[in-house]
């Protein structure tokens, strides 16, 4: 069975930093690009970050960038985002999801998500 | 950024048709595709560039493409359906996902 466990969600105060993590299984992790996206309480999705299948590539939206580091580690099957100089506009439940470029070019698999309050 | 336009609500009853639109510059060029996110849930992929359904998604999702406006078509909506619905691209540089603002189907 596929399936993405993120952790690491936790209350922060403002300036703050935190490190998410995804642990993935049931599937060959080095074959995929691997994605964060978040979602605050009552709002929409917001796309916060990719990265490639071998980390050569990694991409930020605007929001994020210069503050949060995507990263991965193709041994421990896992994909992390370093988050910091954290505000209360990044609070949000922040979902680690499988970017499929070569079946769907879509996030076809998602974690239950990991949930990060800045206060 | 890449801003995708969709209504924030649509309502329909039981058995009848849901149509949700997304619609973004030279979205004509691109892949589209859709998430349903229940209440508490994360989102699961429904629909993919354009018009194409995963395994496992029910034969009422439909989807398709005119000029810079995608459609996902939900054939005899059924109670299981109420969800929030998001489309999602790319922008031009390849670089940005971009959601659509999310549209909120009721079932009546």
């Amino acid at each position: 069975e596929v399936q993405l466990v993120e952790s690491g969600g936790d209350l922060v105060q403002p300036g703050g930093s935190l490190r998410l993590s995804c642990a993935t299984s049931g599937f060959t992790f080095s074959r995929f690009s691997m994605g964060w996206v978040r979602q605050a309480e009552g709002k929409g999705l917001q796309w916060v970050a990719n990265i490639k299948e071998d980390g050569s590539e990694k991409l930020y939206s605007d929001t994020v960038k210069g503050r949060f580091t995507i990263s991965r580690d193709n041994a421990k099957n896992s994909v992390f985002l370093e988050m910091h100089s954290l505000g209360a506009e990044d609070t949000s439940m922040y979902y680690c999801a499988r970017y499929n470029y070569d079946d769907y070019v879509a996030f076809d698999i998602w974690g239950q998500g990991t949930r990060v309050t800045v206060s | 950024s890449y801003d995708l336009t969709q209504p924030p609500s649509v309502s329909v009853s039981p058995g009848q048709t849901a149509t949700i639109t997304c619609s973004g510059d030279r979205l004509e060029n691109k892949n589209v595709c859709w998430y349903q996110q229940r209440p508490g849930r994360a989102p699961i992929l429904v629909m993919y560039q354009d018009s194409q359904r995963p395994s496992g998604i029910p034969e009422r999702f439909s989807g398709s493409s005119s000029g810079t406006t995608v459609t996902l078509t939900i054939s005899g909506v059924q109670a299981e359906d109420e969800a929030d619905y998001y489309c999602q691209s790319v922008d031009s540089s390849g670089t940005y996902r971009a959601f659509g603002g999310g549209t909120k189907l009721t079932v009546l």
